[in-house]
C-alpha cells in the first residue's frame, strides 16, 4: 500500500468553526490531491498540488485553502466550515500527473452540525 | 465539461462468472483512464490505468480496454469471485480527474 496517512479519521464540529486536515505520504511523490465524496456526486477534485508551494483549484474549491509547505504534507482547511462541507475527504499522491496512477488514502469523514 | 457514465450502478453475478464493467465519457482528448476499486468505508484502490497511447492493459485476471474515437472503456474481470465484490469507479483525465458513479459488484458464492 502507498505510504499515506490522513489525520484525523473522523471529526465532528460546529458550523462556523475553522478545520485542517492533514495527508502525510511517505513517497516522495511531487503531486498531491483533495478529494470529497459525497452521495449522488461521487468523488470531486477540490484541490491539488504538484509540487511545494504549488497549488491549484479543483471543481469544487469554493470554501477550501491548502497549504504545502514539505513535500510530504498537504493541508485542507476549511475557514469556516459549513453543513454543505459534511463529506468525507480524501488525499491522493501520484508520481506523475500524465502516467502514474493516483493512489488514495483512507479518507476523512466529517461531520459538521 | 467531461462527463464519466458507468453503467450498470450495479450488477449481481454467481461466481465464477465473466463480466465486464461498462464507463463512457464524453470528451476524447484525454490524458489518462484509470479503474480503481473501493470498499465500503476504504479509500480506493488503483486496478489498472491506460494511457491516451494505450487501448488496454491487463492484470491477472483484470482487462481494461480504451476506445477513445468512441468515448468508452470497459473493466472486464475473468472468474469472477466473491472477493471481487466492490465498488468499481472509472476516472478520466490528468490532474483534474473527472470520477463516474460506479458500478457495485456483487458476487454470489
Amino acid at each position: 500500500d502507498a505510504g499515506i496517512t490522513q489525520s484525523p479519521r473522523h471529526k465532528v464540529t460546529e458550523t462556523g468553526t475553522p478545520v485542517t486536515l492533514r495527508c502525510h505520504q511517505t513517497e516522495n511523490h511531487r503531486y498531491m490531491y483533495w478529494y470529497r465524496q459525497d452521495p449522488g456526486h461521487g468523488l470531486r477534485l477540490i484541490h491539488y498540488s504538484y509540487g511545494v508551494k504549488d497549488t491549484d483549484k479543483g471543481e469544487v474549491s469554493d470554501g477550501y485553502s491548502v497549504s504545502r509547505s514539505k513535500t510530504e504534507d498537504f493541508l485542507l482547511t476549511l475557514e469556516s466550515a459549513t453543513s454543505s462541507q459534511t463529506s468525507v475527504y480524501f488525499c491522493a499522491i501520484s508520481a506523475d500527473s500524465s502516467g502514474q496512477p493516483q493512489h488514495f488514502g483512507d479518507g476523512t469523514r466529517l461531520s459538521i452540525l | 465539461k467531461q462527463e464519466v457514465t458507468q453503467i450498470p450502478a450495479a450488477l449481481s453475478v454467481p461466481e465464477g462468472e465473466n463480466l465486464v464493467l461498462n464507463c463512457s465519457f464524453t470528451d476524447s482528448a484525454i490524458y489518462n483512464l484509470q479503474w480503481f476499486r473501493q470498499d465500503p468505508g476504504k479509500g480506493l484502490t488503483s486496478l489498472l490505468l491506460i494511457q491516451s497511447s494505450q487501448r488496454e492493459q491487463t492484470s491477472g485476471r483484470l482487462n481494461a480496454s480504451l476506445d477513445k474515437s468512441s468515448g468508452r472503456s470497459t473493466l472486464y474481470i475473468a472468474a469472477s469471485q466473491p472477493g471481487d465484490s466492490a465498488t468499481y469507479l472509472c476516472a478520466v483525465g490528468d490532474n483534474d480527474m473527472r470520477f463516474g458513479a460506479g458500478t457495485r459488484l456483487t458476487v454470489k458464492p
